[in-house]
């Protein structure tokens, strides 16, 4: 069964610390994406990565960085949390082009910054 | 640039059918998307449509392009309490990496 895990469900962080939400792919899939999901406002792309080491800024980049040191890994980074960073973060993975272009997603990341 | 848009709320009744609508800009899209979301969950996909297709049909679902006014359909037929949830339409191009989603439509069954 194909997967894409979040490695935390829940998390509640201070302003100010530095946030790590770690996602993992099993499907050798080359793109990787962050998005975040509020009320109202859909889903919001944050960072994608189309191959390792490579990064491409979403919509809404501002405050996030990430990193992908193995393919199979994307992870995003909060450097400074700040309470409009409250959120549900979804990570997604799928196949290079040519393909239909399905995304997988995780179950998500539901951030609390106090 | 890209925009898909989409109401934000629909409710039926149990055994009715439902009908989400979308609608999109970007007149280069090839790929698009129906994604439903439970509760608690990510994203899954339910269907999908290329660009020179009409429609879809996929059991209860039926997906209707209609590519001159830009606009998507799903409808699902004999609608049951497990299908409340998200629904998100979403549109690609050919050789571009990223999906651009709608804000999604919240779909109520009562019974």
């Amino acid at each position: 069964d194909v997967k894409v895990t979040q490695s935390s469900r829940y998390l509640v962080k201070r302003t100010g610390e530095k946030v790590f939400l770690e996602c993992v792919q099993d499907m050798d899939h080359e793109n990787m994406f962050w998005y975040r999901q509020d009320p109202g406002l859909g889903l919001r792309l944050i960072y994608f990565s189309y191959d390792v080491k490579m990064k491409e800024k979403g919509d809404i980049p501002e405050g996030y960085s990430v990193s992908r040191e193995k393919k199979e890994r994307f992870s995003l980074i909060l450097e400074s949390a700040s309470t409009n960073q409250t959120s549900m973060y979804l990570c997604a993975s799928s196949a290079a082009p040519p393909g239909t272009g399905e995304l997988f997603f995780g179950e998500g990341s539901r951030l609390t910054v106090l | 640039g890209e925009d898909v848009e989409q109401s934000l709320f629909l409710s039926v009744r149990e055994g009715d059918s439902s009908v989400i609508n979308c609608t999109y800009t970007d007149s280069s899209s090839t790929y698009l998307y129906w994604y439903k979301q439970e509760p608690g969950a990510g994203l899954q996909l339910l269907t999908y449509i290329f660009s020179n297709m009409d429609m879809k049909q996929d059991q209860r679902l039926t997906v209707l392009l209609n590519k001159k006014d830009k606009h998507l359909s799903l409808r699902i037929a004999d609608t049951q309490t497990g299908d409340s949830a998200i629904y998100f339409c979403a549109e690609k191009r050919t050789n571009a990496g990223k999906s651009t989603f709608g804000d999604g439509t919240t779909l109520t069954v009562k019974p």
